[in-house]
């Protein structure tokens, strides 16, 4: 069964540095999102991507924060200067719009 | 924000069936009602959905009330391992397609 993959599984980073989370979507998905869930805390929206570019973004995801699809299969979230208060479960989604949105298992960033 | 309401919380014994109802009394005519759920920190994982018709697939079924104002999953043998947080979701099709959390239902299957 197709599934999405996120690596790494943890990332622990100082603060003020540059962290890259990656995904690998299911192939034939066309929409891709990245959440984040701060432990305790709901799941948030952090952006959603469509043909190659972002099609909406939550408050949350301000400048710090970027998305991109280098190649076909990766589609990957940047924090170019990360804070303590972006420690969080950080989870990659892809869709075919109809079919409901499949996650990966996340990546737990760590800022320390 | 969440479109919908969902309880807080409820319990369920093993063996029998789980009924976790959902209100989405805003939802458009065009709009999907899908179901997730989530098992600790895990990624949030893909149940089912349904437009008008009710559905069921190998995990559960949904019960889409005619006015579709309001829906209900059937966990219908839950078991210990469906000890989760579940998700009633009204899909945005304003154009981006997002899924919106709510605060779910804390579903505990008791032994």
């Amino acid at each position: 069964e197709p599934e999405v993959t996120q690596t790494p599984s943890h990332q622990v980073t100082q603060m003020g540095q540059e962290v890259i989370l990656r995904c690998v979507p299911i192939s034939n998905h066309l929409y891709f999102y990245w959440y984040r869930q701060i432990l305790g805390q709901k799941v948030e929206f952090l952006v959603s991507f469509y043909n190659n570019e972002i099609s909406e973004k939550s408050e949350i995801f301000d400048d710090q924060f970027s998305v991109e699809r280098p190649d076909g299969s990766n589609f990957t979230l940047k924090i170019r200067s990360t804070k303590l208060e972006d420690s969080a479960m950080y989870f990659c989604a892809s869709s075919d719009r109809i079919n409901g949105a499949f996650f990966g298992q996340g990546t737990r960033l760590t800022v320390v | 924000d969440a479109k919908t309401t969902q309880p807080t919380s409820m319990d369920c014994a093993e063996g029998r069936a789980a009924n976790l109802p959902c209100n989405h009394s805003t939802i458009s005519g065009n709009e999907y009602v899908y179901w997730y759920r989530q098992i600790h920190s895990q990624g949030p994982q893909y149940i089912i959905h349904g437009l008008k018709n009710n559905e069921t697939n190998e995990m559960a079924s949904l019960i889409i009330t005619e006015d579709r104002k309001s829906s209900t999953l059937i966990l219908p043998h839950a078991t210990l391992r469906d000890t989760a947080v579940y998700y009633c979701i009204v899909s945005d099709t304003s154009g981006t397609y997002k899924y919106i959390f709510g605060t779910g239902t804390r579903l505990k299957v008791l032994a």
